[in-house]
This record gives C-alpha cells, structure tokens and sequence, in this order.
C-alpha cells in the first residue's frame, strides 16, 4: 500500500524547534520529490518546502515565510523525510501534511497530517 | 509573491454545476492542479495538468483553462462534494503555490 505516515507534531513554545518526520512505503522512494504542506486553523492550504531526488541534485527549496527557520531533508536509505522547524512562531501553528507526486503530475499521495501548536 | 486568485466561495443546489475560478499571470506557462479538502481529511488531487482527471475521480469533475483563468467545473452537484477546493500551480522559480481556497456549499 502507498503511504505516507507523518509524526513528530505537538506543543512549543514560540521560538522553539520542532522535527517532524513522513515515513514513506510502497512506491520508489528515492525516485519522489517529496513535500509539506500546511494549513493554519480555519486557513487554506500553504505549501512550506520540497526536496528533490538526489538525481535531480538532492536540493531542497522553502517557501518564504519559511526560509531560512525550516529545513526539508530526507534519508533515502530509510524511506524518510524530515521537517526541522526552528525559530517558530504563533502563526506556524497548523496541520503540516507530507505529500509527493507519486505516480501522477500533482500530488497524488497524502499523509493524514500532524498538528503543530506553538503557543506560550 | 506570486498569487493565485479564486473566489472565496460558491454556492449550487444539487444536480446544477459549479465552476471555480483560479487566475494567476503564470498560468499561461505553467500547468494548474485542483484538490478537494474536506474538514478533518487530507486533500485530494481531483484535476491535474489543467484537465486531466486522476482514476478513481467521477466524471463530473473537469477542469479547462483559457490564459490566465482556469477553472474546475462540477456538473451535477451532489451533497458529498460541499467542501473546499483549492488549485495549486507554480511561479517563475518553479516555487509552488496554493491559491486561497473556494468554499462549495450545496444548497
């Protein structure tokens, strides 16, 4: 079965870290570029960063709000992908879903999410 | 930044149609993808590539494009497709972006 599991979400305090984890299973891992996605409570969806295949170079891109506190990376030798949250604030509160295009343009495979709360 | 542009929400009564809009200067290059959200559930691809329909998906969802609009089409509406819906695309850089969500209501 194709499935991306997402953990690591809870309760922080602002300026705290936070590593969120997607574990994958079923599909070709090291050939997905895989993704997170978020949503804010009573907002739309936000996408937050990408990590490309290592074919494609491996290189991760973040979206602005982002940059420069969250890092995307992946281990392909366990078929995982990582989310290091630094610096966060209040308004990184949300859902944050891991997602990846896997067998279509589009992404087509979804986790369940996992609630990030960063409050004092 | 750049920015996609859909209307807030839309109502239909069932069996009638309802089309979404998402504007964006970038959509004449790059392709738009559309997802269904429903509260409490991750999304679900529902038009790829501007108007290509995953399996699995019904019938009466399309999606068409004309320079920088395009657009999700549900023909006949049935109470289980109230939920938002969002289209997604790219920027310049190949970043990519969500616009702001469409809330469907069927009356």
């Amino acid at each position: 079965e194709v499935q991306l599991v997402e953990s690591g979400g809870g309760l922080v305090k602002p300026g705290g870290s936070l590593r969120l984890s997607c574990a994958a299973s079923g599909f070709n891992f090291n050939n997905a570029w895989l993704s997170w996605v978020r949503q804010a409570p009573g907002k739309g969806l936000e996408w937050v960063g990408r990590i490309k295949r290592k074919s494609d170079g491996g290189t991760a891109d973040h979206a602005a709000p982002v940059k420069g506190r969250f890092t995307v990376s992946r281990d392909d030798s366990t078929n995982m992908v990582y989310l290091q949250m630094n610096s966060l604030k209040v308004e990184d509160t949300g859902v944050y879903f891991c997602t990846s295009a896997v067998f279509l343009e589009g992404y087509d495979i979804w986790g369940q999410g996992t609630m990030v709360t960063v409050s004092s | 930044s750049y920015e996609l542009t859909q209307p807030p929400s839309v109502s239909v009564s069932p069996g009638q149609t309802a089309r979404i809009t998402c504007s964006g200067d970038a959509l004449p290059k790059q392709f738009a993808y559309w997802y269904q959200k429903k509260s409490g559930q991750a999304p679900v691809l529902v038009i790829f590539k501007d108007s290509e329909r995953p399996s699995g998906i019904p019938e009466r969802f399309s999606g068409s494009s004309s320079g920088t609009t395009v657009t999700l089409t549900i023909s006949g509406v049935q109470a289980g497709d109230e939920a938002d819906y969002y289209c997604q695309s790219s920027d310049s850089s190949g970043f990519y972006v969500f616009g702001g969500g469409t809330k469907v209501t069927v009356l």
